[in-house]
């Protein structure tokens, strides 16, 4: 069974850097791309990024660019996302989800809350 | 970018019967589009992928049509466990430039 499972919700101050995590199972991680989706809160699904975790190769929506880091460590099969500094307006869930050569989304993690505030 | 806008916002249909949910694309994006159902406090699921494929599990009154830059999502029969947010997703370009519309609220009439 294909399972995408995060890290739990978080709590930071703006300014605190921040490393969420995704990891796969059921499936060979390193043959399908990861991408990262954020959902603010009561609106709609924004695509933030993607990574294949078998050569890291990397890839940013431009409103995104610059902003976090997705990386991913293929030996224990998890995905990352990661602000170095966060802001208020980084408040939100962030799912990960999976693809394939199709390139839509069809396995998903239950999501990480995201709360930023002073 | 490639803007993808769903019509209606909220859309209010009673239990059994029709709904129709479109979505458009700001210029072609052939038939690489999924839609995407999400309950409150749940991930987004995968329903229809290439604008007209069911996913894995997914019932049969739920179908997709279209291509280009217009397509619809009908789900023929509501059902109470329905009744949800639905996304579409355009992915045709490489190197990627996903986006997704803003979301079709489908309320019990």
């Amino acid at each position: 069974e294909v399972q995408l499972v995060q890290s739990g919700a978080e709590v930071k101050k703006p300014g605190e850097s921040l490393k969420i995590s995704c990891k796969g199972s059921g499936y060979s991680f390193t043959s399908y791309w990861i991408g990262w989706v954020r959902q603010m809160p009561g609106k709609g699904l924004e695509w933030m990024g993607i990574i294949y975790p078998g050569d890291s190769d990397t890839r940013y929506s431009p409103s995104f660019q610059g902003q976090v880091t997705i990386s991913a460590d293929k030996s224990i099969s998890t995905a990352y996302l990661q602000w170095s500094s966060l802001k208020a307006s980084d408040t939100a869930m962030y799912y990960c989800a999976r693809h394939g050569i199709s390139r839509y989304f069809d396995y998903w993690g239950q999501g990480t809350l995201v709360t930023v505030s002073s | 970018e490639i803007v993808m806008t769903q019509s209606p916002a909220t859309l209010s249909v009673s239990p059994g019967e029709r709904a129709t949910l479109s979505c458009r694309a700001s210029q072609s994006v052939s038939s690489n589009l999924a839609w995407y159902q999400q309950k409150p406090g749940q991930a987004p699921r995968l329903l229809i992928y290439g604008a007209s494929t069911r996913a894995t599990g997914i019932p049969a009154r739920f179908s997709g049509s279209g291509s280009g830059t217009e397509f619809t999502l009908t789900i023929s029969s509501l059902q109470s466990e329905d009744f949800a947010v639905y996304y579409c997703q355009q992915y045709n370009n490489w190197p990627p430039e996903y986006t997704f519309g803003q979301g079709t609220k489908l309320e019990i009439k």
